[in-house]
């Protein structure tokens, strides 16, 4: 069974101060896909990236970067110079190879950041 | 265009009603989904199709009825729903890449509310 774990359930900042949200997943498969989503008040799950699991090279994307460690399942993601626009909820996800098409993520609980002028 | 488009926002319904939620995409996505989402909770996957084909049903309740008329446009016909029913109804759609691996567009969802 795979599990996501989002210990964090919520974090507050003030702008400018950088923040990391905290992802633990648990999976017995050897291949697998991480995801981080982003869901403002709006509603839509925008997506942030996705990491396969023989890929352990650190990304970064503007003011957002991601560190994943493979001997500690950990896929953390980090906001740098945090702004008032961040504030959502982020949602950690992780997905296996199965026997049908189409992707059944496993969703983390998700952490709401708000991000306080 | 990289959206995916719901329709109504915004529902509310009778335990007796039939209604449908409708989603949208025309970025040429051979897999759409249906999630429920309940506050403060994660998504949970409902169903999906893959080429119009149903291909995950996660032991959704009969009274959720899915349809795929065509590669563009993904249905959820609702009948003789629950209070507890209420949630936001996320679609989704997707490239059918290697499975496990893709990449999802979220529409930004009905908020159902069942009296």
């Amino acid at each position: 069974a795979q599990k996501v774990t989002q210990a964090q359930t919520e974090i507050s900042v003030v702008e400018k101060e950088d923040v990391t949200l905290d992802c633990v997943y648990e999976t017995r498969d050897t291949t697998y896909y991480l995801f981080w989503y982003k869901q403002p008040p709006s509603g839509e799950l925008v997506f942030l990236i996705r990491r396969n699991s023989f890929d352990e090279q650190n990304e970064i994307s503007g003011r957002y970067s991601w560190n994943f460690q493979k001997s500690t399942s950990s896929f953390n993601f980090t906001i740098t110079a945090s702004q008032v626009v961040d504030s959502a909820v982020y949602f950690c996800a992780l997905s296996g190879l199965g026997e049908t098409s189409g992707s059944r993520l496993t969703f983390g609980e998700g952490t709401q950041l708000t991000v306080n002028p | 265009d990289t959206e995916v488009t719901q329709t109504p926002k915004h529902l509310v319904m009778g335990m007796t009603n039939k209604k449908s939620l409708k989603c949208e995409q025309h970025m040429g996505h051979r897999a759409m989904y249906w999630y429920k989402q309940k506050a403060k909770k994660p998504p949970e996957l409902m169903f999906v199709y893959s080429y119009e084909k149903l291909s995950i049903n996660e032991s959704v309740p009969s009274r959720f009825s899915p349809e795929c008329p065509n590669s563009s446009l993904l249905n959820l016909h609702l009948h003789a729903l629950q209070p507890e029913d209420s949630a936001l109804y996320l679609c989704a759609s997707s490239q059918v890449l290697r499975e496990g691996d893709e990449k999802l567009f979220f529409g930004s969802g009905t908020q159902l509310s069942v009296l």
